[in-house]
């Protein structure tokens, strides 16, 4: 059974780059989609993006300009970095893996949340 | 517009069935999306249910009780989700999600209570 843990600072200034990392047990990276999602407290789902194992990735438009998601294989590992935050990015941060035919979420990680704040 | 639009809130009986509602956007064909349906527990990550598209097009998500099922109602543009004789765990947060514009989108869930 894959397992997601989500790590990473729980607090970023703004105007910073919140950077976060989620490790895959039980499956290796080298397989499926693997997604970045968040949810605002209170507040319903928003997808990030994903990156194949393939290594190509999709962004969601509202927040391309700011995104990367890069995948470490060797650490089974994949990571995001989202920059020039704000207080509207303070969120519980979701990994998830993607289907492999559609790329949709099916196994999620237990979220973080991350502040940002001064 | 949203892309996708849920009731805030759905109150059902125990052992009743209950219908979680998921509408597209003016414009947008249901006939021509597969929905996807998940719950959401307090403290909790998303759970993946089940997609429906179709009686051919249709995944149940693995563990997935038969008591949840998707459908579409093509008159209302809508997906839904129906689940039978309602348990008291299955109160919770209920989001439909679709891929549009090269993104996976999602409603704003629903709530719901089991009297």
């Amino acid at each position: 059974q894959v397992q997601l843990q989500e790590s990473g600072p729980g607090l970023v200034k703004p105007s910073e780059t919140l950077s976060l990392t989620c490790t895959v047990s039980g499956g290796s990276i080298s397989s499926y989609y693997w997604n970045w999602l968040r949810q605002p407290p209170g507040k319903g789902l928003e997808w990030i993006g994903y990156i194949h194992y393939s290594g190509s990735t999709n962004y969601n438009p509202s927040l391309k300009s700011r995104v990367t998601i890069s995948a470490d294989t060797s650490k089974n590992q994949f990571s995001l970095k989202l920059s020039s935050v704000t207080a509207a990015d303070t969120a519980v941060y979701y990994c998830a893996r993607g289907d492999p035919e559609s790329s949709s979420p099916d196994c999620w990680g237990q979220g973080t949340l991350v502040t940002v704040s001064s | 517009q949203a892309v996708l639009t849920q009731p805030s809130s759905l109150s059902a009986s125990l052992g009743a069935s209950a219908s979680l509602t998921c509408t597209l956007r003016s414009g947008i064909n249901v006939g021509t999306y597969r929905i996807y349906w998940y719950q959401q527990k307090p403290g909790s990550p998303p759970q993946y249910l089940l997609r429906y598209k179709s009686d051919s097009d249709k995944q149940q998500g693995s563990g997935v009780p038969s008591r949840f099922s998707g459908s579409k109602d093509a008159s209302a543009n809508a997906g839904i989700l129906l689940i039978s004789d309602l348990q008291s765990e299955d109160e919770a947060d209920y989001y439909c999600m679709t891929w549009h514009s090269s993104a996976w989108v999602f409603g704003g869930g629903t709530k719901l209570t089991a009297l």
